[in-house]
């Protein structure tokens, strides 16, 4: 257990609903990361947020949205879903840079769009 | 742009023998740093190793090993007595950062069988 914890574990949705993807930290750690991987695919780096305010960004669709709450808990909204979207999102977590700390990752949320 | 490439899908090994999984990488920076994490089924991602790109020496953590050839831009993941449960995706990992902006680039995997 890494002690990162994201819900739901599961979700199916149908084309074009938006949902919610919720990811809590580990205790101390300051840094929230979302990937994507797609089926049999490498992890996609999403976006980065660092106590509240996004530090990096990477491939993420303008479809999709992040934020980072006061309490360090990170949503990950994603809205007029495709089938495409589907896939595993996992969220991690590291003390301050991952150059310096280890990310810690979740067990993932595994997205189906039907 | 900065790309990282396993270029064996798939590998096979006997328990107790040792594999060595490739990954090359391309970056005109000189400050970065490597890693390995390992997807078992899980799908949980551990992180299995880390390097960083200014230090000469190879990283060690038990079994597992890595030869970082900087100049060549290899790094790969050397496992020693493997193991049942090495079977596993593992994935090689590049992590940058220039004046503030980060860049965090995976490999597609490399799918490890260990064989009883």
């Amino acid at each position: 257990d890494s002690g990162v914890t994201q819900t739901p574990k599961h979700l199916i949705t149908a084309t074009g609903q938006r949902v919610t993807l919720r990811c809590s930290p580990r205790s101390g750690d300051l840094s929230v990361y979302w990937y994507q991987q797609s089926l049999d695919q490498g992890l996609q780096f999403l976006i980065q947020y660092y106590n509240g305010e996004e530090r990096a960004k990477g491939n993420i669709l303008e479809r999709f949205s992040a934020q980072q709450f006061p309490d360090l808990h990170s949503e990950l909204n994603l809205s007029s879903l495709e089938l495409g979207d589907s896939a595993l999102y996992f969220c991690a977590s590291s003390v301050d840079s991952p150059s310096t700390d280890t990310q810690y990752f979740g067990p993932g949320t595994r997205l189906t769009v039907l | 742009a900065q790309t990282v490439t396993q270029s064996q899908p798939e590998m096979s090994v006997q328990e107790a023998e040792t594999v060595t999984l490739s990954c090359t990488y391309d970056t005109s920076e000189n400050n970065y740093y490597l890693f390995w994490y390992k997807q078992p089924p899980s799908r949980q991602m551990i992180l299995v190793i880390r390097q960083e790109a200014y230090k000469q020496q190879n990283a060690t953590e038990n079994r597992f090993s890595v030869n970082f050839q900087k100049a060549a831009k290899s790094f790969s993941l050397k496992i020693s007595d493997s193991q049942l449960g090495d079977t596993a995706m593992y994935f090689c990992a590049f992590i940058q950062t220039t004046s503030g902006t980060y860049k965090y680039i995976f490999g597609t995997g490399t799918r490890l069988k260990v064989l009883a």
